[in-house]
This record gives C-alpha cells, sequence and structure tokens, in this order.
C-alpha cells in the first residue's frame, strides 16, 4: 500500500527566505508524485507533479521539488517566501498515473513579515 | 471554461439523516472522483467514476454511494449520517482516468 508522510505540520518562515516541505512516500511501483496548495476555504490546486523523466520538477508560482528514488522523497521548495504563499500543501503519490491520489496529512505554511 | 462546481457549499444534518453533494465536472471530463478531508487530514479517496460506471473504490462503507450522469456530473450519497462525517467533501473531474485531476472548492458538511 502506498503512503506518504510529511513532516512537520506546521513550517513557519520569514517573507523572503526559504521555504522547504518534506515529503516520503512509499510506493511498491515507480510513483507518480504530486504537490497541492490549499488556500483557506478552496479546493485543491496542483503545484506540479514528476511522473518521469527528469527529476527536478519546476511548477507554479516559483515552487520545484525533487525526487530522490534512494531517499523516496519528494521535498517541495521555493528560494523566497511570500506573503501570498501562506497556505496549506498537500503531498500525494498515485502508482495509476493521476488516480488514486494517496495525500499526506497536510504541513500549513505560514509567512511572517 | 468553467472550472470544476460543487453544491451546496455548506450544509448541516443531523446523524442518522441522508445526504446528496453534487459536482459538475469541468467542460470535456469524463472521470470524476470524491474524496472526503477530515479537519486536519489530507483528503481521502471515495471512489471515482468512470463514463457512468464506478471505477474503484477507497475504504469507505458501503453507505457511501454515487452516481454518475450521461453529462457527467456526479453526486455523492451518504445515507445515516454518523458524526464522523463532518468534514470537506472534494470533487475532482479529469479528461480519463490517467490525467490531471481538477478540483472544485469543495462542500463542507457538518453532522450534529
Amino acid at each position: 500500500a502506498q503512503s506518504v508522510t510529511q513532516l512537520g505540520s506546521h513550517v513557519s518562515v520569514s517573507e523572503g527566505a526559504l521555504v522547504l516541505l518534506r515529503c516520503n512516500y512509499s510506493s511498491s511501483v515507480p510513483p507518480y508524485l504530486f504537490w497541492y496548495v490549499q488556500y483557506p476555504n478552496q479546493g485543491l490546486q496542483l503545484l506540479l507533479k514528476y511522473t518521469t523523466g527528469a527529476t527536478l520538477v519546476k511548477g507554479i508560482n516559483g515552487f520545484e521539488a525533487e525526487f530522490k528514488k534512494s531517499e523516496t522523497s519528494f521535498h517541495l521548495t521555493k528560494p523566497s517566501a511570500h506573503m501570498s504563499d501562506a497556505a496549506e500543501y498537500f503531498c500525494a503519490v498515485s502508482d495509476k498515473g493521476n488516480t488514486p491520489l494517496v495525500f499526506g496529512k497536510g504541513t500549513r505554511l505560514s509567512v511572517i513579515a | 471554461e468553467t472550472g470544476v462546481t460543487q453544491s451546496p457549499t455548506h450544509l448541516i444534518k443531523t446523524r442518522g439523516q441522508q445526504v446528496t453533494l453534487r459536482c459538475s465536472s469541468q467542460s470535456g471530463h469524463n472521470t470524476v472522483s470524491w474524496y472526503q478531508q477530515a479537519l486536519g487530514q489530507g483528503p481521502q479517496f471515495i471512489f471515482q467514476y468512470y463514463r457512468e460506471e464506478e471505477n474503484g473504490r477507497g475504504n469507505f462503507p458501503p453507505r457511501f454511494s454515487g452516481l454518475q450522469f450521461p453529462n457527467y456530473s456526479s453526486e455523492l450519497n451518504v445515507n445515516a449520517l454518523e458524526l464522523d462525517d463532518s468534514a470537506l467533501y472534494l470533487c475532482a473531474s479529469s479528461l480519463d482516468t490517467l490525467r490531471e485531476q481538477f478540483f472544485g472548492p469543495g462542500t463542507r458538511l457538518t453532522v450534529l
């Protein structure tokens, strides 16, 4: 069975600082990996995804993530945090293309001015 | 292009009642997936419908049932509501079962 572990339920960074949100997964087959963002009272928006090929994936809003098979990790980073990045972030894994998605519990990102 | 829409936005029910949640998929999408997101948790897969047939189900009891219509809109029905059913219910549509899912804003269900 697949699973996702997001380390840190809450991460707080200063505006302009590096954002690092951690995600580790377990999967018995080559995984498809995703990061979603959820703003208050809204649905999920796809930030980026890894399917095959290049292990460094660039997404929207300046975010990127690197697939490291040896570490079973898919950490999300952004060089410089902006106030508008404050939201809940979810890492997800799938072994069948895009569905069904197995999500982590989420990490709430706070950005301090 | 209209995105995924869900109705109602909020809903309050009492234990034992039944509820129907609705989802309109994005234009051209024939696959709809439903997820339950409890407070402080990540979304959990309930089931998926592809071309009006159930195409996979998560670990949810039979009182969670669904339907997909010829226009690919979908309903989620929950019978005999329990307090633990209180959650945000998310619907996602995709071009097919292997393509990116686009999520709606969700329906917040509160069971008292």
